[in-house]
């Protein structure tokens, strides 16, 4: 199985501020790599897809870079709403895997 | 705007089996694949398994031994059975639909989950 590790597990930022947010793949899975953000009590929403792709209707704050292993999540401006649990997934192979989460709240 | 409504037991005893229903409204079973995932409490995501609308299957081979997934095309449903249900099943289950360019033909690389269901707890306790 494809091992999915983000960094950091948590996060504190405030409004206005920039944060990345990190997955590695145990192995390559070229850019077959996605993102979701989820609220407490919701379902997840997907927010980028095969890694740089955004999502219809997702904020142009959020963008994907990576490729091969390693790949980033970054939020350019962080808004209220923004704050919760995000989750990388591959889509390489199965079964498909997801990254423990990090989870970003206000500071 | 596609949506998935799920239902199903939410309170089982160990050893019982865990049964679950999605249905897709305003959307086609057709030419997407559909997983089911869970989410124990406080913890990450697990996916399943996952069918298209003819009956092909993947499976996480953690849980093959126990689960069945089907489809239902006449009412645009599917379903999930867990059996031999422990107290580590204890999750919120959500049914998903896995989109992407090549899913249609059958590919399921490059794709991902664009529309969730709700979310059914389902609880295993003695």
């Amino acid at each position: 199985d494809i091992q999915m590790t983000q960094s950091p597990s948590s996060l504190s930022a405030s409004v206005g501020d920039r944060v990345t947010i990190s997955c590695r793949a145990s192995q390559s899975i070229i850019n077959y790599l996605n993102w979701y953000q989820q609220k407490p009590g919701k379902a997840p929403k997907l927010l980028i897809y095969t890694a740089s792709s955004l999502q219809s209707g997702v904020p142009s704050r959020f963008s994907g870079s990576g490729s091969g292993t390693d790949f980033t999540l970054t939020i350019s401006s962080l808004q209220p709403e923004d704050f919760g649990t995000y989750y990388c997934q591959q889509s390489y192979g199965t079964p498909r895997t997801f990254g423990q989460g990090t989870k970003l709240d206000l500071k | 705007q596609v949506q998935l409504q799920q239902w199903g037991a939410g309170l089982l005893k160990p050893s019982e089996t865990l049964s679950l229903t999605c249905a897709v409204y305003s959307g086609s079973l057709d030419g997407y694949y559909w997983s089911w995932i869970r989410q124990p409490p406080g913890k990450g995501l697990e996916w399943i398994a996952e069918i298209n609308h003819s009956g092909s299957t993947n499976y996480n081979m953690s849980l093959k031994s126990r689960v069945t997934i089907s489809v239902d095309t006449s009412k645009n449903q599917l379903s999930l059975r867990l059996r031999s249900v422990t107290a580590a099943d204890t999750a919120l289950y959500y049914c998903a639909r896995l989109q992407g360019p090549h899913v249609r033909r059958g590919v399921t690389r490059e794709s991902y989950f664009d529309y969730w269901g709700q979310g059914a707890l389902v609880t295993v306790s003695s």
